[in-house]
């Protein structure tokens, strides 16, 4: 079955600084990878997605890459901010089976002002 | 509406209890999922339904028993629960279920389990 891992697992970086985290899956057929964002305490939200047949996405200073060869994906944000402060997960799904989103295992970003 | 929402938001129980955790979207959803998270873990599918009827199974102990009385709730009854069930439930809708373009997943608040 489908496998991703994710990179770190904790990422301290300066407020004003870039962040990456990466993912890289196993199941060739995925073809649709969330990101969600979980504050301390509060739901997973989606912050960016991607689908296989787009290479990057980028909503304000968020971005996402997706390179289907390697079968990685990487979430970046620029210019990050306290608030960016979380727990990171990656996911990654077969949309033409059962569409069940296998979550990488979590980054902690911490933005220090 | 564009939430989902969960009660209740803290639950504690004793092993002998029985209790259930509701779920409920106005958004016209027509899957929705049951999940656990166990702290600084990623969530654990557990259901899913998919137009009111149980498309997924995880291997869930039968102590779980999951209900979609309505397109717009879902609901998780616990019985005879072990103090390891504790953990953090979450309840997510998306539009369809994958396959459609509508699969992106909203997730509710949750709701804190602790089995003493």
């Amino acid at each position: 079955g489908e496998n991703v891992e994710q990179h770190p697992s904790t990422l301290s970086v300066q407020e004003g600084d870039s962040a990456v985290i990466k993912c890289t899956y196993s199941d060739s057929a995925s073809n649709y990878f969330p990101w969600y964002k979980q504050e301390l305490g509060k739901r997973p939200q989606l912050i960016i997605d991607i689908r296989s047949n787009v290479g990057e996405k980028k909503d304000q200073r968020i971005a996402v890459t997706l390179n289907k060869t390697a079968k990685h994906f990487s979430l970046h944000i620029t210019e990050t901010q306290p608030e960016d402060s979380a727990v990171y997960f990656c996911a990654a799904s077969i949309t033409s089976n059962t569409g069940k989103l296998i979550f990488g295992q979590g980054t902690t970003l911490q933005v220090k002002p | 509406d564009t939430e989902v929402t969960q009660t209740p938001k803290h639950l504690v129980m004793g092993m002998t209890n029985k209790k259930s955790l509701k779920c409920e979207q106005h958004m016209g959803h027509r899957a929705m999922y049951w999940y656990k998270q166990k702290a600084k873990k990623p969530p654990e599918l557990m259901f899913v339904y998919s137009y009111e009827k149980l498309s997924i199974n995880e291997s869930v102990p039968s102590r779980f028993s999951p209900e979609c009385p309505n397109s717009s709730l879902l609901n998780l009854h616990l019985h005879a629960l072990q103090p390891e069930d504790s953990a953090l439930y979450l309840c997510a809708s998306s539009q369809d279920l994958p396959g459609q373009g509508k699969e992106t997943q909203y997730f509710g608040p949750g709701t804190r389990l602790l089995v003493l």
